[in-house]
């Protein structure tokens, strides 16, 4: 079985530049989520989809970030423009929906994007 | 914010046992603990996940006493290449994984 891939594998932009990163989850999953881990801490969501639709994104500094996924399948998520901070590795995680047969959900989750911000 | 407490650090030796205790206080009726393992430059990986009592697959065993305010993760034999962050987590099932700063366990010959 395919796992969760993304693409690219590393970034380097210059603040106030604009970045995407791209997501595409496991074969029937979904749920998809995105997360962003500053180095030396654990991953913090930033958003969760269900097929096509946002179910959490409070945590999404939505005035520079965004995501989405049209098609319920693939995901795409942006930042513009960059600031320093936002130097992280940035994952993309995929499960199937509670229901589908399974009482737990694991997600798989990608390599991830390492994003540097200069 | 995160709902567990966990050591920031541990230290083994090869051959040993290493148990990871986990705090979570305020968990609620319909969570369950999982723990994630992630190495550097990947992302984390599920290990095990229990409700009650105990857990046990190829990898680790998962201890959960009566009252469920806390769990330990038990490995087996820890080898180097056991060496990585374990994050202990409790959630609903189907709901989104709040990672807290996990345990950074550093395995030595």
């Amino acid at each position: 079985e395919a796992g969760v891939a993304q693409s690219p594998r590393y970034k380097i932009i210059e603040k106030r530049q604009s970045v995407a990163f791209w997501c595409n989850p496991i074969s029937g999953h979904a749920t998809l989520y995105w997360y962003q881990q500053i180095l030396g801490q654990g991953p913090k969501l930033l958003i969760q989809f269900q097929n096509n639709g946002v179910v959490d994104d409070s945590q999404l500094p939505k005035d520079r970030f965004s995501a989405e996924r049209l098609k319920g399948v693939d995901s795409t998520l942006k930042i513009q423009p960059a600031k320093l901070e936002d130097s992280a590795v940035y994952l993309c995680a995929s499960s199937l929906v509670r229901g589908q047969g399974k009482l737990f959900t694991e997600a798989f989750f990608g390599q991830g994007t390492r994003l540097t911000v200069v | 914010l995160a709902k567990t407490t966990q050591p920031i650090s541990m230290d083994s030796y090869e051959g040993q046992e290493v148990n990871i205790t986990c705090s979570h206080n305020n968990i609620a009726t319909n969570d369950y603990i999982t723990w994630y393992q992630q190495f550097p430059s990947q992302g984390p990986r599920f290990i095990i996940q229990g409700y009650k009592t105990k857990v046990t697959n190829e990898v680790a065993s998962l201890f959960i006493p009566a009252d469920r305010k806390s769990s330990t993760l038990s490995l087996p034999r820890v080898s180097l290449s056991d060496t990585a962050v374990y994050y202990c987590l409790v959630n609903q099932a189907g709901t989104a994984l709040i990672f807290g700063k996990g345990t950074t366990l550093s395995v030595s010959s």
